[in-house]
């Protein structure tokens, strides 16, 4: 929502390349969770931030709290990477999500 | 690891009927559950926030007479969503997290709620 606002909406990506997410907060957050929903509507969790970096594989993840914004980049894109990306930032009623991006790899 | 286990997966109830979801949480102690909605093409609006041994909070827009919450131990967690109408269909959700305020959140699969 207005708390959360992620970008881009969409992405399409070819195999192999690189891209970046991100997530500005209009509201200082605390903490900040990245998911990707699979086809049945599942959230994999992928990355816990209190401020700072984190690197999984192909995926990587920032989160400033001080200039409120975290990012989510995705290396050597592969199919399987296709889904919607939400971020979520922690406040104190609970997590807010954004609107999610939609990731599209093809080959 | 952390798991959480939401059922039924799918429900299909008559308009003005109600139907009940549930919520475990296994492999940690789930101090507070938060449910979330998921309505076709949006994010996850945040139903309410339950913590154990706290009252539950409901968002705007959502009430404990539409939406009663259980959280009766560490595990477990119901809502149910009474007389259910079309705008109520969508992906419910249930998030746990473990003990600190601060500690990560993680999601069951969902139930799907259609109403015909």
């Amino acid at each position: 929502g207005d708390k959360v606002k992620q970008s881009p909406s969409a992405l399409s990506l070819q195999e192999g390349t690189n891209s970046a997410l991100r997530c500005n907060f209009s509201i200082a957050a605390t903490t900040v969770q990245w998911f990707l929903q699979n086809p049945r509507g599942s959230l994999i969790n992928l990355f816990y931030l209190v401020p700072g970096t984190k690197e999984n594989g192909r995926l990587k993840s920032a989160f400033d709290s001080k200039e409120s914004y975290s990012t989510l980049h995705i290396r050597d894109a592969q199919l399987e990477d296709s889904g919607t990306y939400f971020c979520a930032a922690l406040y104190a009623q609970g997590l807010t999500f954004g609107l999610g991006t939609r990731v599209s790899v093809f080959p | 690891g952390a798991l959480v286990y939401q059922y039924p997966r799918r429900t299909i109830c008559k308009s003005g009927t109600s139907m009940r979801m549930e919520c475990q949480a296994v492999g940690f102690q789930a101090t507070s559950v938060a449910w979330y909605r998921q309505s076709p093409q949006k994010t996850f609006e945040l139903i309410a926030l339950s913590t154990v041994n706290s009252a539950i909070k409901y968002e705007q827009n959502f009430t404990q007479e539409k939406f009663p919450i259980s959280h009766p131990n560490l595990s477990f967690s119901s809502m149910t969503v009474l007389n259910a109408y079309l705008e109520d269909r969508g992906l419910y959700l249930c998030g746990a997290r473990a003990a600190g305020g601060l500690a990560e959140q993680f999601f069951g699969p969902g139930t799907r709620l259609t109403v015909l």
